[in-house]
């Protein structure tokens, strides 16, 4: 079993509608979680981050953690054509960058087209 | 502005020769990371490097290499070793944050001719 699954989609939905979309973890030390947008031929760009189980929202975009399932989601309403991306959820076992075991662990990501 | 630049975009390898792909941040980020991505399967990390003078190996290094001389720049050779060198590889950096501080470089484009 991966340590984070994510279905690669590639999911297409038209404009206005609710996305979303989802990772599952087997490591239960994981922690952080994190929500990257990636462009075509782009570098990946933060999008939202949260501690530990809950909810996080940040405009048409909220982010929900769930430790007792290991299942994350990211929620985005109100889709628009510019929305149309790789997203790749990202996780770790402690927020600050070292050695070991502080690096992130990248799902596959979910190819989102968004259609006018 | 501050970030992180990748050079080249596109990089061309004909097969058994050593190439260099260049990242260079000016963010004053002590950590610098080297991805490699590939479609359908995520980043997976080649090296990384805390702090000047010192490296370590990824999940995937074989076939790699790095050097890391100064604070700004954090080279990736893709050896003749490495047997399926094409991918999109991503360098990246951190600040104090953290793992919420990461920094992506636009990525170079290598394809082996």
């Amino acid at each position: 079993q991966k340590e984070v699954e994510q279905d690669p989609g590639p999911l297409s939905v038209p404009e206005g509608a609710i996305v979303s979309l989802n990772c599952t973890y087997s490591n239960s030390a994981f922690q952080y979680f994190m929500w990257y947008r990636q462009y075509s031929r782009k570098g990946p760009e933060l999008l939202m981050y949260t501690y530990s189980s809950g909810n996080k929202e940040d405009g048409r975009f909220t982010a929900q953690v769930d430790k007792s399932s290991k299942y994350i989601s990211l929620f985005i309403r109100d889709s628009q054509p510019s929305d149309s991306a790789t997203y790749l959820c990202a996780m770790s076992l402690s927020e600050y960058s070292g050695a070991g075991s502080y690096q992130l662990t990248f799902g596959k990501g979910t190819k989102l087209s968004v259609i006018p | 502005d501050g970030g992180i630049t990748q050079s080249p975009k596109y990089l061309f390898r004909k097969e058994g020769q050593n190439v260099t792909l260049s990242c260079e941040q000016n963010l004053n980020h002590d950590a610098m990371y080297w991805y490699r991505q590939d479609p359908g399967q995520g980043l997976r990390l080649i090296y990384y490097s805390q702090i000047v003078n010192d490296f370590q190996k990824g999940d995937i290094a074989e076939g790699y290499s790095v050097s890391r001389e100064k604070k700004e720049s954090f080279p990736l050779t893709v050896t003749s070793a490495q047997k399926n060198p094409t991918a999109f590889y991503l360098c990246a950096s951190t600040s104090s944050r953290g793992v919420f501080g990461y920094t992506f470089g636009s990525g170079t484009r290598l394809t082996v001719v």
